[in-house]
């Protein structure tokens, strides 16, 4: 149950876009389509932004959208707003009924 | 409107055990997994267990297993963690989720602090 690798720190400039990676393993990026990304502001809960690589609970905006190839998965936040501004977590299914995050990445909007 | 609220976190002495509690409205409690997560101060987030909707199948991290068990009253709409033998490395901001699709979280309350010092 290792934690999936995200780069500790992503910054872009408002109307850029970015990309977040996720880089597991065979048993549980490239093994299941079973990977979530979570937006987490300071002091507050995180919140589901896409599940299942790539689909988005409702109300999310299709300015972010996921992605996998192979053990990576990625997050790409196009259009970059001031409030896109926080911690980014992805997530995905481990095998053996576990679930394993990745350790964020902060996303800095200059 | 979904709402999940946590409780019963607290200051608690190395060995000691607690309680958390999950009180959960504005959805059919039943017909979810539920999940806790917790989040050590500075630090990312952490799976912790995991419970299907009859309580049939119980999931944990290992770091956690065998000390803390994860339950659910669904006729109270009641999410519990009961800790036990706990570690200075278990203080965190526990937080209590809906898996509203599969290995997802999409509703979390505010979290409640466990702070496990002597």
């Amino acid at each position: 149950q290792s934690a999936l690798t995200q780069p500790p720190s992503a910054s872009g400039s408002p109307g850029q876009s970015v990309t977040i990676s996720c880089t597991g393993t065979s048993s549980d990026v490239g093994g299941y389509n079973y990977v979530s990304w979570y937006q987490q502001h300071p002091g507050k809960a995180p919140k589901l932004l896409i599940y299942e690589v790539s689909k988005r609970p409702s109300g999310v905006p299709d300015r972010f959208s996921g992605s996998k190839s192979g053990n990576t998965a990625s997050l790409t936040v196009s259009g970059l707003q001031a409030e896109d501004e926080a911690d980014y977590y992805c997530s995905s299914y481990g095998g053996s009924n576990n679930v394993v995050f990745g350790g964020g990445t902060k996303l800095t909007v200059l | 409107e979904v709402q999940v609220v946590e409780s019963g976190g607290g200051l608690v002495q190395p060995g000691g055990s607690l309680r958390l509690s999950c009180a959960a409205s504005g959805f059919t409690f039943s017909r979810f997994w539920m999940t806790w997560v917790r989040q050590a101060p500075g630090k990312g987030l952490e799976w912790v267990a995991k419970i299907k909707q009859d309580g049939s199948e119980k999931y944990y991290v290992d770091s956690v297993r065998g000390r803390f068990t994860i339950s659910r009253d669904n006729a109270k709409n009641s999410l519990y963690l009961q800790m036990n033998s706990l570690r200075a490395d278990d203080t965190a901001l526990y937080y209590c989720a809906r898996d509203g699709f599969a290995v997802a979280s999409d509703h979390w309350g505010q979290g409640t602090l466990v702070t496990v010092s002597s």
